[in-house]
């Protein structure tokens, strides 16, 4: 079946460092993805929705320039988040959608910020 | 108030026993999704839901529309069935429509 990839699962650095995650679409074409912050004990979070080929739409309260999303292919979405802080350690996980199937979702990626 | 509610929150079960979790919502839709969720943090889509009733192994997954409302059941629980199970809605249009998420059910089945 469909299957997303998500890279890296765990990832530890220094203040200040800007980290790139991706997301991979294995055997279907994923006009849209879906990125998504998750707290401890909370549910998933929507942070941006990805966008092939166009700007990457985001929801209230997230900043752009903080958390770049950039729609590369049809099979590729990265997001990255610059010039990391402690407060953005947390789990971010994605996902993309295919017509008439459930979402088809990472398996996260476990950022940390020292 | 949430536009998706789960019950109950926390649920711890003994194995072999017959599991009900609850999604209640308040938006129109146009398809309600349910997820599981292990320690290590990856989701698995369950089922994918716009009316009646649908069967995987042990787990069925049922709708009511006009209730608004849909129940998650495991038969014969075990304890490789302890994760977070997590009701999704989305709120119209097709598939490239985000989902809005209920906080979860964390669920324990003790052998």
């Amino acid at each position: 079946g469909a299957v997303v990839s998500q890279h890296p699962s765990w990832v530890i650095c220094k203040s200040g460092t800007s980290v790139k995650i991706e997301c991979r679409s294995l055997d279907f074409q994923a006009t849209t993805m879906f990125w998504y912050r998750q707290f401890p004990k909370k549910s998933l979070m929507l942070m941006a929705t990805s966008n092939e080929g166009s700007k990457a739409t985001y929801e209230q309260g997230v900043e752009k320039d903080k958390f770049l999303i950039n729609h590369a292919s049809l099979t590729l979405s990265t997001l990255t988040v610059t010039s990391a802080h402690p407060e953005d350690s947390s789990f971010y996980i994605c996902s993309a959608p295919t017509a008439n199937q459930p979402q088809h979702f990472g398996d996260g990626t476990r950022l940390s910020i020292l | 108030k949430n536009e998706v509610e789960q019950s109950p929150q926390n649920l711890t079960a003994q194995e072999g026993e017959f599991i009900t979790i609850n999604c209640s919502y308040s938006v129109g839709i146009s398809a309600l999704h349910w997820l599981q969720q292990h320690p290590g943090g990856g989701i698995v889509s369950l089922f994918m839901l716009s009316s009646g009733k649908k069967k995987h192994g042990r787990l069925i997954a049922t709708i009511n529309i006009q209730e608004k409302h849909s129940s998650l059941h495991i038969t014969a629980s075990h304890p490789r069935d302890s994760a977070v199970y997590i009701c999704a809605v989305r709120n119209g249009g097709g598939a490239t429509n985000k989902l809005i998420f209920g906080t979860g059910t964390l669920l324990a089945v003790q052998p």
